[in-house]
């Protein structure tokens, strides 16, 4: 597509339960990001793949926390028993390379609110 | 510290007015810069990459001082719709790892 299609846009959870949002790449970008936006307007960097593999994972909280990319499919982040601090705009980006000066195309994210 | 530094603001500026916001970044290996902008908590837009010559688009003009490590981001003859967040955002990549760093964002709110 030409676009990050993120997805669902908003996911309600009471704490305990699973969420698992989705996000599908533009076509032809090999690289995805995630990215957790707290309250606060911080951009906390979570993961990214070069296709199917985890490229950096040095922000991702092992414990609930485990994100994928399968070939043919979105790539999805799971939180396991979701926690009120979970509660966050999640957003997925994607880019061509990672070589300099490189956009990133972010999608409309998904806000998940945990009761 | 925070890898990338950006004064949180808000910056209230009338119509016309010009502003300036600097971003400051902690790594060294750093090597891309760019300046995002955010509206009302939907998605991030890239508003300019930051190249070491400086560069210029239309009203904004971003430069990079790599000896102080450090972006800036200038606004002239603001606009209302100028009113965001605006984010700095820093690229270091290893060969091996890559990651955009954000800055905490500066809000601009351009009033009549």
């Amino acid at each position: 597509g030409e676009e990050v299609a993120q997805t669902p846009k908003h996911l309600v959870r009471g704490e305990g339960q699973k969420a698992k949002l989705y996000c599908a790449p533009i076509k032809g970008h090999s690289y995805v990001f995630w990215y957790q936006q707290v309250l606060k307007n911080e951009f906390k960097f979570l993961i990214s793949f070069q296709n199917e593999n985890v490229f950096d994972e040095t922000g991702m909280p092992k414990e609930r926390f485990s994100a994928k990319c399968l070939p043919n499919s979105p790539c999805s982040l799971e939180i396991q028993a979701t926690k009120l601090e979970d509660s966050a705009v999640y957003f997925c980006a994607s880019s061509q390379h990672v070589r300099e000066n490189t956009e990133a195309f972010f999608g409309q994210g998904t806000r998940l609110t945990v009761v | 510290r925070k890898e990338v530094e950006q004064d949180p603001g808000p910056f209230n500026v009338p119509e016309g007015a010009t502003v300036a916001f600097n971003c400051t970044y902690s790594n060294s290996a750093s090597q891309s810069f760019f300046w995002y902008r955010q509206d009302c908590r939907k998605e991030p837009k890239l508003l300019m990459s930051v190249y070491s010559s400086g560069n210029e688009d239309g009203r904004f003009t971003a430069q990079l001082n790599r000896a102080s490590q450090y972006i800036s981001l200038l606004i002239r003859d603001s606009k209302l719709s100028d009113s965001a967040t605006y984010l700095c955002v820093v690229i270091i990549y290893t060969g091996t790892a890559s990651k955009l760093t954000f800055g905490t964002g500066t809000r601009l709110q351009v009033t009549l």
